[in-house]
């Protein structure tokens, strides 16, 4: 079975520019969230998204926004590059949203670099 | 204060080794714990996943959690070079508003050298 696809896998932009990152859940699996991991730390809660509404929301400015399409695929996209948005994005899917059967599984990530 | 720390390490050990890792944590709402492997510029490989307190083994991998304290401890038996990584602890509250977050620690770097 194929696992959380992540693309692109590595990505260059220039400050101030915007970027779509996108993420297929494993099949059958109706939560994804996304997840922010700059160098030496661990990852930061960004968003989740469980059948297509918004459930949850990190401390990030307004610039990130996400969707959920009909087929549980998700973007994330960050408008106004800053240089500090430099890290790898994480998608992870899971079941459910919350309570059991939430193990999180997570993609090969995003590289963003922001020049 | 953070609400999950982490020895960031590094941590050496030779191959063969008993590996100790933990995790410390503020937040008493967290009832699910997770361990995660990350093997450098990947992305985090679901390990070990527990429900409150108490054990639980998976081959190698032991993982306990100690609610009263709370305190998360993952054990690698036998270590080998292949162990080698970084290891995340994650944990998460059971619903209400936070619903699946989950809240990482720094994570551990791991050395075994054979």
């Amino acid at each position: 079975d194929a696992g959380v696809t992540q693309s692109p896998t590595h990505l260059i932009k220039t400050r101030g520019q915007h970027v779509t990152l996108r993420c297929s859940p494993i099949s059958g699996h109706k939560s994804v969230s996304w997840y922010q991991q700059v160098l030496g730390q661990g990852p930061q809660f960004i968003f989740q998204y469980y059948e297509k509404e918004e459930r949850g929301r990190g401390n990030f400015p307004d610039r990130f926004s996400a969707r959920q399409f009909p087929n549980y695929s998700s973007e994330l996209n960050v408008n106004a590059l800053l240089l500090g948005d430099s890290a790898l994005y994480l998608c992870a899917s899971s079941f459910r949203s919350w309570g059991m059967n939430t193990e999180a599984f997570f993609g090969q990530g995003t590289r963003l670099t922001v020049v | 204060q953070k609400e999950v720390e982490q020895d960031p390490g590094p941590l050496s050990v030779p191959e063969g080794a008993i590996v100790s890792l933990n995790c410390t944590y503020s937040n008493s709402a967290f009832q699910y714990f997770m361990w995660y492997r990350q093997y450098s510029r990947k992305g985090p490989e679901l390990l070990m996943y527990t429900y409150s307190s108490g054990n639980k083994e998976d081959g190698r991998f032991t993982a306990q959690v100690d609610k009263s304290s709370k305190y998360i401890s993952l054990f690698i038996r036998d270590s080998q070079p292949s162990d080698s990584a970084t290891y995340l602890c994650a944990m998460s509250e059971a619903g209400g508003t936070s619903y699946g977050k989950l809240t990482f620690g720094q994570g551990t770097i791991l050395t075994v050298h054979p």
